[in-house]
This record gives structure tokens, sequence and C-alpha cells, in this order.
């Protein structure tokens, strides 16, 4: 069984603070790992995807992805209110058609 | 760019009663097309993947069937809904290289 984990929050950070959230995956020929956001009600959104072992940077948010320990991260500088949300971690499953697996989400809130 | 409908957006229906949820891609041509559901509180979870007409790989044995009859249209139904069927029924389009998911604004479904 192909599993993503994360811990569920609520992950409270004050405004302006970095958010950490973290990731863990199970499939060892996993290639392709990506964050989504997700607000209340609504749809997931991509953030970014990583593909590289190392640090992965888009505007406030940096991806951080270990292969070796199974492990991805999502940073998240200068958090504001608005990045309140449910955040999901998604793994590609080794052997094609672009399947993902998500975890559960990380329930952020970024309080004033 | 790809958009994806999604209809219906909101749909309350008694046990045993039939589904039929509908999905259709705009901006694209032979897309893969995913249907995720999310019970409330969960991750989403991968039920059917399509990678062409009429081609339909099921990922969860359940009470759920999903049909491609035409290149950009992905439906997803069920002759008798269970209880455990309510949820958040999410669409989903592969792009780019990279294999991200684009998701459609779903149809949240409540069984009585």
């Amino acid at each position: 069984q192909k599993e993503v984990e994360q811990n569920s929050g609520p992950l409270s950070v004050p405004e302006g603070a970095i958010a950490s959230l973290n990731c863990t995956y199970s499939d060892r020929g996993s290639q392709s790992f990506f964050w989504y956001r997700q607000y209340s009600g609504k749809s997931p959104e991509l953030i970014m995807f990583i593909y590289s072992n190392g640090d992965k940077e888009d505007g406030r948010f940096t991806a951080q992805l270990n292969k070796a320990s199974q492990y991805v991260s999502l940073l998240i500088r200068d958090s504001q209110p608005s990045d309140s949300a449910t955040y999901l971690c998604a793994v590609g499953i080794s052997g094609g058609y672009n399947k993902l697996i998500f975890g559960a989400g990380t329930r952020l809130a970024v309080h004033p | 760019s790809q958009t994806i409908h999604q209809w219906p957006a909101t749909l309350v229906q008694p046990v045993g009663s039939p589904l039929s949820l509908e999905c259709t891609v705009e901006g694209t041509s032979n897309p893969n097309l995913y249907w995720y559901r999310q019970a409330a509180g969960r991750g989403l979870q991968l039920l059917f993947y399509s990678v062409g007409i009429g081609q339909i790989s099921s990922e969860v044995p359940q009470n759920l069937s999903a049909s491609r009859p035409q290149d950009r249209q992905f439906i997803l139904s069920s002759k008798k809904l269970l209880l455990s069927d309510s949820g958040f029924y999410l669409c989903a389009c592969s792009r780019g290289a990279a294999g991200e998911l684009f998701f459609g604004e779903g149809s949240r479904l409540t069984v009585l």
C-alpha cells in the first residue's frame, strides 16, 4: 500500500513567520512531488512541484526534497492570513499515467 | 489553458438512488482524466483514471463506475448510492511535463 503521511495540524503561526509543512511517502520509486493548497469548500490548487533532491524556490514558497529519507517539505515565508488553508502533499506513483497519491493534508492557520 | 467543468456542483441524494456526475475539459485534446473523492476531513482518494476514449482503470473496488464516451468527457456513475459515497468528487486533468493535476471545481454529494 503506497502512502503519503502528513501531520493533520492545525499548525498555527503568527503573521510574518515561516510556516513549515512536512510530508513522508512510502513509494521509493516515486519521482515527482507536488504541493497543493485547498481552501475550505474549494478544490485543490497547485502551488509547486519538485523532482530533484534539494530546494526549489518560487516566490514565498520553498519545496525541499530528500529522496533518501523519503521526505518532502514546504516552507512558506512571510506567512499571511490568506495562506490559511489546508496544504496537500501529493506524490507521483511509479508506473506512469501521472497518478498522484495525496496525503490527508495539514491545516495551516496564520493569525494576525 | 485547460478548463474543467463539473456538474452538478451540489446534490443531495437518498440511499439507493442512482448517480451521474459529469466532467468536461476544454483547451486540450486526448487528456489523461481522473476522478478523485475527498471524504470529510480526509485526503483525496483516486477512484478512476482514463488515458483515452473508452479506457477506464479502477483504483478502488466499490459501487461506482466511470465512462469516457468522448475525448473530453468523463462521467462518474452509480446504480445505487450508499451512505459511504458521500463526499467531494473532483475531476482532474494532467498537464505539463511534470504531470501535475489540474482540478475542476468539484461536485459535493450528500447521501441521506
